[in-house]
């Protein structure tokens, strides 16, 4: 059984860029969720993809988007990258449904975005 | 808005004592409660859960309790041991989003030898 894994491990992106971030879920798990977790904060929900489409999202402007694949692996997609948005991204993948009993959420290391 | 608490940054503990990490939250809707464990350089890994049906799960060395009325939670690891050593994540999903997980800023834990 595979875990969950994310490339690339870092990046440094300039202001105003665009980034790709990648994740392949658990395996046998087709839901995915992507967390930012600022310096000093807790991990923040972005959104959730489920079956390919978005499934909820948090308080994030639209310029993060992301998409699933029909093998359940996912991006998420900054456009016009600002200084704040360095963090590091987490990818967490799950069985569809309620967060509680067997579908707990097990991350991947995370990718580290620097903004310069 | 913090909705979930974790008022500690850090706590350092001998091997072998008990860690008492400490959560609060302010929305009535979770329903639910998580414990994740982090190591520098890795993701979250999953510790512990409680519903909110109960007010105590244990699994091995680690105990969390529920205090619903105070909107309270606690994790208990004993003993402690070194390799405990890191951050803890408090964490929360509510009714009618249950979808995601409303974290804490974490504790960092130190288990001294």
């Amino acid at each position: 059984e595979t875990g969950v894994t994310q490339s690339p491990t870092h990046l440094i992106k300039t202001r105003g860029q665009q980034v790709t971030l990648r994740c392949s879920s658990q395996s046998g798990h087709n839901t995915v969720s992507w967390y930012q977790q600022a310096l000093g904060q807790g991990p923040q929900f972005i959104f959730q993809y489920y079956r390919e489409e978005e499934n909820g999202r948090g308080n994030f402007p639209p310029r993060f988007s992301g998409l699933q694949f029909p093998n359940y692996s996912s991006e998420l997609n900054v456009n016009a990258l600002e200084l704040d948005d360095s963090a590091l991204y987490l990818c967490a993948s799950s069985l569809p449904g309620r967060l509680r009993g067997n579908t707990e959420a097990f991350f991947g290391q995370g990718t580290r975005l620097t903004v310069v | 808005d913090q909705q979930v608490k974790q008022n500690s940054p850090s706590l350092s503990v001998q091997e072998g004592r008990i860690s008492i990490l400490n959560c609060d939250y302010t929305n009535s809707m979770f329903d639910y409660f998580l414990w994740y464990k982090k190591y520098p350089a890795e993701g979250p890994t999953f510790l512990i859960s409680i519903s909110s049906i109960k007010d105590k799960n244990e699994d091995g060395r680690f105990t969390v309790f529920l205090n619903k009325s105070a909107k309270h939670l606690s994790l208990h690891i004993v003993p402690s041991q070194p390799g405990d050593s890191a951050v803890y994540f408090c964490a929360a999903s509510a009714r009618g989003s249950n979808y995601k997980l409303t974290f804490g800023k974490g504790t960092l834990l130190t288990v001294n030898p």
